[in-house]
């Protein structure tokens, strides 16, 4: 099946420091790649959409300038959270789909676990 | 706001019963469904996808879909402890939803030895 990966998987830093969170996918070209971020015990919530050459589409409530999101690429998309706070500590979470007209899934990456302190 | 509701649960079986999860979701122009399986601090994983309405079944996993009355299920054969899990519901929103999925908050399913 598809694969697609996230790196890093776990990151613990001091409060100010920006973060980059990388995702890509393997063994396909992916035209749209999505963020999401989960809380403990809670569901998974869209941040934004990332197409590729284009400028990211954002969630209502998800401040852009503080998640900036670059996707160069066919097969990379990244993720930076800039002056990150430990508010921000959660699980990050990208997944990459063949594009918007098709029908099938989403793959997950494995998840980076951020812990801001 | 496109909505997907599942019942949080926990849903309890014992080993070796069906299990029954059901999801419904509120975008009538939604074609594609799928099934997620996400174990404690790990992300969801793919297991069953469907976009007519019937049954689809593999191996112990039977997803059904009901586009009229907007539901999803997903029954779980034979579960084992190994199918405890929170299973979340996908359902791909349309051409002005940017084709993203919306997924419900998920059903945490305790298979119990």
């Amino acid at each position: 099946g598809a694969v697609v990966s996230q790196h890093p998987s776990w990151v613990i830093c001091k409060s100010g420091t920006s973060v980059k969170i990388e995702c890509r996918s393997l063994d396909f070209q992916a035209t749209t790649m999505f963020w999401y971020r989960q809380f403990p015990k809670q569901s998974l919530m869209l941040m934004a959409t990332s197409n590729e050459g284009s400028k990211a589409t954002y969630e209502q409530g998800v401040e852009k300038d503080k998640f900036l999101i670059n996707h160069a690429s066919l097969t990379l998309s990244t993720l930076t959270v800039t002056s990150a706070h430990p508010e921000d500590s959660s699980f990050y979470i990208c997944s990459a789909g063949a594009g918007p007209y098709s029908n099938q899934p989403q793959h997950f990456g494995d998840g980076t676990r951020l812990s801001i302190l | 706001q496109k909505e997907v509701e599942q019942n949080s649960g926990p849903l309890s079986v014992p080993e070796g019963a069906i299990a029954s999860l059901n999801c419904t979701y509120s975008d009538r122009g939604s074609q594609s469904f799928f099934w997620y399986r996400q174990y404690s601090g790990k992300s969801p994983e793919l297991i069953m996808s469907i976009y007519s309405n019937g049954d689809k079944e593999d191996g112990r996993f039977t997803a059904q879909l009901n586009k009229a009355s907007q539901y999803v299920s997903l029954l779980i054969r034979d579960s084992q402890p190994s199918d405890s899990a929170t299973y979340l519901c996908a359902v791909r929103g349309g051409r002005n939803s940017g084709y993203a999925l919306n997924f419900g908050k998920g059903t945490s399913l305790l298979v119990t030895p």
